[in-house]
């Protein structure tokens, strides 16, 4: 059971916008953590696609977003593309000062 | 950013110990927090420990609290996972990455499989 909780799996058609949810609670998210977004192909390493909540790294296109409110997170894909089919992970700092990440989303072009 | 580069994975029986390593190049190492995060086959990320630059501060997760210790050489800009009683369910590819609050973890290394059984 993952402290942060993401969608099992979401879907798209390409062209269409899809939204990742991320909830935590007021040990974590709502604590004023940071929020990063990571998306991982199969047998690869993850890679890092959103930062602070809503900054993305160089080379990260515009399509991908994020964004938060009090207790929770959202990662936004807006023009899906084929290559975007992936899993996706939320993850945050709590007040144990360890790391939590959230159970991940994987993510269907149709 | 980098690179991180692990070693050390392999076939060991439960109750048996390995230790991987992970050499850091293209930042300064000592500048950062170091993590291990492991992926069990199928399954999510799970964050299992970190250590500061300095090393002042450890952290676990329950999972493998006493049985796992992270360690660190800043002049070799090697990472380490001493695991010591294997179980099954450790079985996982164990990826080292560097972290920071704000940034979070910006470079991963490839990952080195671990796989526990008699």
């Amino acid at each position: 059971q993952s402290v942060l909780t993401q969608p099992p799996s979401v879907s798209g058609a390409p062209g269409q916008r899809v939204t990742i949810a991320c909830a935590g609670d007021i040990s974590n998210i709502g604590t004023g953590y940071d929020v990063h977004w990571y998306q991982q192909f199969p047998g690869t390493a993850p890679k890092l696609l959103i930062y602070g909540d809503n900054n993305r790294p160089s080379g990260v296109p515009d399509r991908f977003s994020g964004s938060r409110s009090a207790t929770s997170a959202s990662l936004v894909i807006t023009g899906l593309q084929a290559e975007d089919e992936a899993d996706y992970y939320c993850q945050s700092s709590d007040n144990t000062l360890s790391v939590v990440f959230g159970g991940g989303t994987k993510l269907t072009v149709l | 950013e980098g690179q991180l580069v692990e070693s050390g994975g392999g076939l060991v029986q439960p109750g048996g110990s390995l230790r991987l390593s992970c050499v850091a190049s293209g930042f300064t190492f000592d500048d950062y927090a170091m993590h291990w995060v492991r992926q069990a086959p199928g399954r999510g990320l799970e964050w299992i420990t970190s250590i500061t630059w300095n090393t002042h501060a450890l952290a676990y997760a329950d999972s493998v609290k006493g049985r796992f210790t992270i360690s660190r050489d800043n002049a070799k800009n090697t990472l380490y996972l001493h695991m010591n009683s294997l179980r099954t369910e450790d079985a996982a590819l164990y990826f080292c990455a560097k972290y920071s609050l704000s940034y979070g973890f910006d470079t991963w290394g490839q990952g080195t499989r671990v796989t526990v059984s008699s």
